[in-house]
């Protein structure tokens, strides 16, 4: 069965830079979910879309951006790198916004330098 | 506000031995729980969840886990570890006041299952 991808799996960027990770959702699934997760920390919610607006934000920074397109695969933006930022961040979707069934992407690690 | 505590930020056990990670939540309304898996450098996979129904929940690789409300809990059990159980456990919690379009994380329960 088809699963969540996320690209790339591995981002290299220094400080201050900007990166874009992408996220394409299981088919027909309208909802994207989009998490942090630290070294050693557990994931922390950033924001999620539905039907290509934005349905809930959680602890994402005024330096990142994200949007869903009509193809609902979805876009995290993050300009003006910092070292805080390097950690893994997982892509998840769902249909129709129902987040306990969503279903996770393997993520991409981003490690900033 | 939703919040999940997993009190054992490490738990080594020996192999074939049984296992119990706590998970404690507090919400004041409707829950749902979950129970996901991290193996090292992989993504986050659902082992099990309690929406409704019976407070025994039973999931993947032989891991079940029990919903108590009065007790605010949802532990994850497994009666005979395996090597390959070693992975990051968290748990999870959907509620009410976010019409469940949430999932808050626990910290984590890093599992070590000994030879």
């Amino acid at each position: 069965a088809a699963g969540v991808i996320q690209s790339p799996r591995h981002l290299i960027k220094e400080k201050r830079e900007t990166a874009t990770l992408k996220c394409y959702p299981i088919p027909r699934h309208d909802t994207v979910y989009w998490y942090q997760q630290g070294p050693g920390q557990d994931p922390q919610f950033l924001i999620s879309f539905y039907e290509k607006m934005q349905s809930d934000k959680g602890s994402i920074p005024d330096r990142f951006s994200a949007q869903q397109f009509s193809d609902y695969h979805s876009e995290l933006n993050m300009s003006s790198l910092e070292l805080g930022d390097s950690a893994l961040y997982f892509c998840a979707s769902s249909l129709g916004r129902i987040a306990y069934e969503q279903y996770f992407g393997p993520g991409t690690r981003l490690t900033v330098t | 506000a939703q919040s999940v505590t997993q009190l054992d930020s490490q738990v080594p056990v020996f192999e074939e031995a049984p296992v119990e990670l706590r998970c404690n939540y507090s919400s004041s309304v409707s829950v749902y729980l979950f129970w996901y898996v991290q193996y090292p450098n992989q993504g986050l996979q659902l082992l099990l969840k309690y929406l409704s129904g019976s407070t025994l929940v039973k999931g993947i690789n032989g891991f079940e886990a029990e919903f108590n409300k009065s007790q605010t809990s949802f532990h994850l059990r497994k009666p005979s570890v395996h090597i390959s159980d070693t992975a990051e456990y968290f748990c999870a919690v959907s509620d009410q006041s976010t019409s469940y379009d949430k999932v808050i994380f626990g910290p984590g329960t890093s599992l070590s299952v000994i030879p």
